[in-house]
């Protein structure tokens, strides 16, 4: 069974300062890896899909890695800003369906 | 092109009472997945559809069941609602590649589910 851990859960930054967040999965044998914002009580917003051929992905301020083999992804934005405050979500894509981690809740400091 | 819609977006319903949510993928796309999201167990997968098909399903137990229709819409039915049903429950849909490989998600805004 997949696992996917994202740590920290919460973290808070000064706008202007670049987040790096972790993500960290059991099963190599994946098909893709997507990562997704969270607003409070909304749906899941995709921000970058990496296919498992791929060792990153870039769009804007966002990039994300890839790395297959030793289970890990990391998803950097660039000169935060207060609308980045949200949960992130890595989520790993295989066998028809998503597996998920908990989340880093970001918050953006003005 | 319009995104995934769901509804309703929000129900109160109480215990032992039955549910069915209901979700419009994005035009094109033609399967389906339903996962359930709470404070404690984060989001699980309960089962994703294609062609009218279940293809895969989650460790959920039979009183969480789906179904989807010849217009690629989907609906999920909850029977005997326990309290611990309630939740955010998100629709995705994609376009359905072969079986064996994994096309991008693209989620709906979710239904919240409370159960009294």
């Amino acid at each position: 069974k997949q696992e996917v851990t994202q740590i920290p859960a919460a973290l808070s930054v000064p706008e202007g300062e670049n987040l790096v967040l972790n993500c960290s999965f059991t099963d190599s044998a994946i098909y893709n890896l997507q990562w997704f914002r969270q607003d409070p009580g909304k749906g899941l917003t995709s921000l970058l899909l990496i296919q498992s051929s791929q060792r990153e992905q870039t769009s804007g301020r966002l990039n994300a890695s890839l790395d297959k083999s030793s289970g890990r992804s990391t998803l950097y934005i660039a000169a935060s800003q207060p609308g980045d405050s949200a949960t992130y979500l890595c989520a790993v894509g295989g066998n028809n369906r998503l597996a998920f981690g908990k989340g880093n809740q970001v918050v953006v400091i003005p | 092109k319009a995104g995934v819609t769901q509804t309703p977006r929000y129900l109160i319903k109480t215990r032992g009472q039955q549910v069915t949510l209901s979700c419009s993928p994005i035009s094109g796309h033609r399967s389906v997945s339903w996962y359930q999201q709470t404070p404690g167990q984060g989001l699980q997968f309960l089962f994703e559809y294609f062609s009218e098909t279940q293809r895969n399903k989650g460790n959920f137990p039979g009183r969480f069941s789906g179904r989807q229709f010849s217009n690629s819409r989907s609906e999920m039915n909850v029977s005997t609602l326990e309290l611990g049903d309630s939740a955010l429950y998100l629709c995705a849909s994609s376009l359905a590649p072969a079986r064996g490989t994994y096309n991008e998600q693209f989620f709906g805004p979710g239904t919240r589910l409370t159960v009294l």
